[in-house]
């Protein structure tokens, strides 16, 4: 299985702040990388697919880049609505594997 | 508008059996395959697996092989998971969510259901 793991586990941030989480894969994954945002006791909602990809409706603050072993989700500023628990994912072998979670508190 | 609503929170005992369903709208049922993932209290998601809706054929994370088992009903647009042989470890809540596939190869996970607590326990 491809293990995916996420740094930092946890970060503070306050509103304005440029944010940056990142993700490694234990083998290449070429671009075959989502990010998902989960807030509590709600299910994920996808951000990026495709590694650099915006999914419709959301904000243009998000960005991905990267490729092989090494991804990265960038917020430019955070808002209030964006603490939350990040989730990177892969989908190039199955069974398909999530991070261990980012989770983004407010400073 | 797309929607997948998951059947009520359930109990179980260790050793039982548990069947969550998922009922698909606002687009065409066969079009997208159905996946289910779960998530254990304080942990990652886990993938378990993914059900075809238009042929039923299904793929199964190793980890489930032999315990679980997803079925379809197309004429109600609902997608079922079945695990057996119930563990406290299997205490998580499992979402359902369709997949789609853009540029024939990349695929995430657009819409999720809202998800369903199972909580297994003597």
């Amino acid at each position: 299985d491809i293990q995916m793991t996420q740094s930092p586990s946890s970060l503070s941030a306050s509103v304005g702040d440029g944010v940056t989480i990142t993700c490694r894969a234990s083998q290449s994954i070429s671009s075959y990388l989502n990010w998902y945002q989960q807030k509590p006791g709600k299910a994920p909602k996808v951000l990026i697919y495709g590694t650099t990809s915006l999914q419709s409706g959301v904000p243009s603050r998000f960005s991905g880049s990267g490729s092989g072993t090494d991804f990265t989700l960038t917020i430019s500023s955070l808002q209030p609505e964006d603490f939350a628990t990040y989730y990177c994912q892969q989908s190039y072998s199955y069974p398909w594997t999530f991070g261990q979670g980012t989770n983004v508190e407010i400073k | 508008q797309v929607q997948l609503v998951q059947s009520g929170a359930e109990v179980r005992k260790p050793g039982a059996s548990v069947k969550v369903s998922c009922k698909a709208s606002g687009y065409t049922f066969t079009g997208s395959y159905i996946h289910w993932v779960r998530q254990a209290p304080g942990q990652r998601l886990e993938w378990v697996g993914w059900i075809n809706p238009n042929s039923g054929g299904t793929n199964y994370a190793q980890n489930f092989q032999g315990r679980v088992t997803m079925t379809k009903d197309t004429s109600i647009s609902t997608a079922y998971m079945e695990l057996s042989s119930l563990t406290s470890d299997d205490t998580a809540v499992y979402y359902c969510a369709r997949a789609r596939t853009v540029f024939g190869v990349v695929t995430l996970f657009d819409y999720w259901g809202q998800g369903t607590l199972v909580t297994v326990s003597s």
